[in-house]
């Protein structure tokens, strides 16, 4: 079946503006989470849904950044004000309950939005 | 919070050597352990997982890695390198518990296969 896509794969804008990353997930995943990848390092966490809301999002950087998820499905990413330091690849992922604990639950990723403030 | 060290950002192997890709965890608790393969372009993808059955685990590709609490390590190897496995490597970590769903990445590793 389709896996986790995003869109836009490339968002180029300029400081101060303002952008949307959307995250499509597997099909009947409920959880659903998002993070950051930094050029050389790994991907950090940002947030985590569970459904529709938001379980966990200590991992956002500042109050710039806001993520939603109204349907318990598709989710939107929000960053307002972009700073030059926003730059990188934001990946989305996805899990369904095993049965066991959540940390045996594999996320499947998306291919990222690779984001650039200039 | 968990943390993993992999030691190398750099790995080149000859086609048909083995590949050992280091990682260690910070956690006196043994966390679940996991290693993920970024192709360019692409998703990250799950080789194995470690959640709390055999030390040694076998993933996909020919991969495999073992659980060493002693030395905190969960090394990532393969027998034979291919040329399909270039790319990069993530070890990666999260806490049992009820922030499990949390996995915090290590730096990566880029191997290069030569010919």
């Amino acid at each position: 079946g389709a896996g986790v896509s995003q869109t836009p794969s490339n968002k180029v804008t300029e400081k101060g503006k303002y952008v949307e990353l959307r995250c499509d997930p597997i099909s009947g995943h409920t959880a659903l989470y998002w993070y950051r990848q930094s050029l050389g390092q790994g991907p950090e966490f940002l947030i985590y849904f569970q459904g529709t809301g938001a379980a966990d999002d200590s991992g956002l950087p500042n109050d710039r950044f806001f993520a939603v998820r109204p349907e318990g499905s598709v989710s939107t990413l929000k960053i307002q004000r972009t700073e030059r330091g926003d730059s990188a690849v934001y990946l989305c992922a996805s899990s369904s309950p095993s049965g066991g604990d959540g940390g045996t639950d594999t996320q499947y990723f998306g291919p990222g939005t690779r984001l650039t403030v200039l | 919070a968990q943390s993993v060290t992999q030691l190398g950002s750099h790995v080149s192997v000859s086609e048909g050597a083995l590949v050992l890709l280091r990682c260690n965890y910070s956690s006196s608790v043994p966390p679940y352990l996991f290693w993920y393969v970024q192709y360019p372009n692409q998703g990250l993808q799950l080789l194995l997982k470690y959640t709390s059955a055999a030390t040694l685990v076998k993933g996909i590709n020919g991969f495999e890695a073992e659980f060493k609490k002693s030395e905190t390590s969960f090394h990532l190897t393969k027998p034979s390198a291919h040329m399909s496995d270039a790319a990069e490597y993530f070890c990666a970590v999260s806490d049992r518990g009820s922030n499990d769903y949390k996995l915090s990445f290590g730096a990566g590793t880029t191997v290069t296969v030569r010919a």
